[in-house]
């Protein structure tokens, strides 16, 4: 099946420790992206990616960190320099953001990220 | 001012009914335009994606897009239990701008009474 899947479901951390969020896609989309969503607010960009070994800061990127070392996989680091990392975490990718036309961002199920 | 505005509802109508959900923006470049649902700790789920102004039917769901009065529609037809839920609408600019950025409405929760 293909799909985007994002590891764990859930995820508890400690004050102070860095926090990895998994997201794999078998859709071969060249962009992904990575999303915080907090209760009442829309999506948020946290960082996104174009192509492998190239990322760029969205919207909140402060305290985050990614890695795009392979075209199907795009890390999230929450860094404990985040001061309020609790929040559900998306991950959605995209075929081809250079056609014209393809517009279209499919999201992963999710992680949601709570600090103890 | 937000660039998408979305009421968060909730909004509540019984079984059958015919839904109108609504986003209001305010920058003319978007020409790009998506609803997603999205169910309780799930992630969203792409519903409809249109492109410029116009309609667009998929089965019981129309999106509508009315680029001159920036305002966007999703309307759903014999409304079921299964299609409550939150409704995310989302836009984008074309190429010549950052497309790489979507906007995104904050939500419109949804119920559906049997």
């Amino acid at each position: 099946d293909g799909g985007i899947t994002q590891s764990p479901k859930y995820l508890f951390r400690k004050e102070g420790q860095n926090v990895t969020l998994s997201c794999e896609q078998n859709l071969n989309h060249d962009a992904m992206y990575w999303y915080r969503q907090d209760p009442g607010q829309g999506l948020r960009l946290i960082y996104y990616s174009q192509i492998v070994n190239d990322f760029q800061k969205g919207d909140i990127a402060e305290g985050y960190s990614v890695s795009r070392e392979k075209k199907e996989s795009f890390p999230l680091t929450v860094t404990s320099a985040q001061k309020n990392p609790t929040a559900f975490y998306l991950c959605a990718s995209r075929l081809n953001p250079g056609l014209a036309g393809d517009n279209e961002q499919f999201f992963g199920p999710g992680t949601r990220l709570t600090v103890l | 001012q937000k660039e998408v505005e979305q009421d968060p509802g909730p909004l509540s109508v019984p079984e059958g009914a015919i839904v109108s959900l609504n986003c209001t923006y305010s920058n003319s470049a978007f020409q790009y335009f998506m609803w997603y649902r999205q169910y309780s700790r799930k992630g969203p789920e792409l519903l409809m994606y249109t492109y410029s102004s116009g309609n667009k039917e998929d089965g019981r769901f129309t999106a509508q897009v009315d680029k001159s009065s920036k305002y966007i529609s999703l309307f759903i037809r014999d409304s079921q239990p299964s299609d409550s839920a939150t409704y995310l609408c989302a836009m984008s600019a074309g190429r010549e701008y950052n497309f790489n950025k979507f906007y995104f409405g904050s939500g419109t929760k949804l119920n559906v009474k049997p």
